[in-house]
């Protein structure tokens, strides 16, 4: 199957700092890719949708201004949470789809996890 | 996308076969039926998916109701390995341009 990426997978930083996350796709051509959000014992949050040459597209309650989300090419989009606090502490997971042979489906990321002092 | 039930945990003996239960009462003709799983600190698996027809492969066997109302992920023999969160996920068929709606899944714990 496909093979999603992201780096780091482990990120420790003070508060106020800005923190960038990559989701590569290995192997293939996403031209949209997932950020979803996992609190501890939660279910996975979307965050954002990332096309590739536009905008992202963000859901309710999630700050576009804070959570900067780039897609430059059809292999890597990066998400970027800016000036973090505590609580912005999280597992943040990237997916992107492929579109080959019989399988339409989405491939997800291992997975970032975030701890802000 | 259409909403889905599963019970919050399960527990299976190593070996045995596991089956994880999902209804999806209000699902459309023209929504599938995704499963994923998450293994503690992992991003999310693709597992298999359907319409109406059964569906086998590698990992598992999907059975869905005649009526499509509910449907049952079974893991013919299962391993320590498979102890995870398993996600039923109802929606149209994958488009690039569609995000998958994750509920809170059933939570398995594979026994010795």
């Amino acid at each position: 199957g496909a093979v999603v990426s992201q780096h780091p997978s482990r990120v420790i930083c003070k508060s106020g700092t800005s923190v960038k996350i990559e989701c590569r796709s290995l192997d293939f051509q996403a031209t949209t890719m997932f950020w979803y959000r996992q609190f501890p014992k939660q279910s996975l949050m979307l965050m954002a949708t990332s096309n590739e040459g536009s905008k992202a597209t963000y859901e309710q309650g999630v700050e576009k201004d804070k959570f900067l989300i780039n897609h430059a090419s059809l292999t890597l989009s990066t998400l970027t949470v800016t000036s973090a606090h505590p609580e912005d502490s999280s597992f943040y997971i990237c997916s992107a789809s492929s579109p080959r042979g019989r399988e339409e489906t989405q491939y997800f990321g291992p997975g970032t996890r975030l701890l802000v002092l | 996308d259409a909403k889905t039930t599963q019970p919050p945990s399960m527990d299976c003996a190593e070996g045995r076969a596991a089956n994880l239960p999902c209804n999806h009462s209000t699902i459309s003709g023209n929504e599938y039926v995704y499963w994923y799983r998450q293994i503690h600190s992992q991003g999310p698996q693709y597992i298999i998916h359907g319409l109406k027809n059964n569906e086998t492969n590698e990992m598992a066997s999907l059975i869905i109701t005649e009526d499509r109302k509910s449907s049952t992920l079974i893991l013919p023999h299962a391993t320590l390995r498979d102890t995870a969160v398993y996600y039923c996920i109802v929606r149209v068929r994958y488009n690039a341009g569609n995000m998958l709606t994750f509920g809170g899944g059933t939570r398995l714990m594979v026994k010795p």
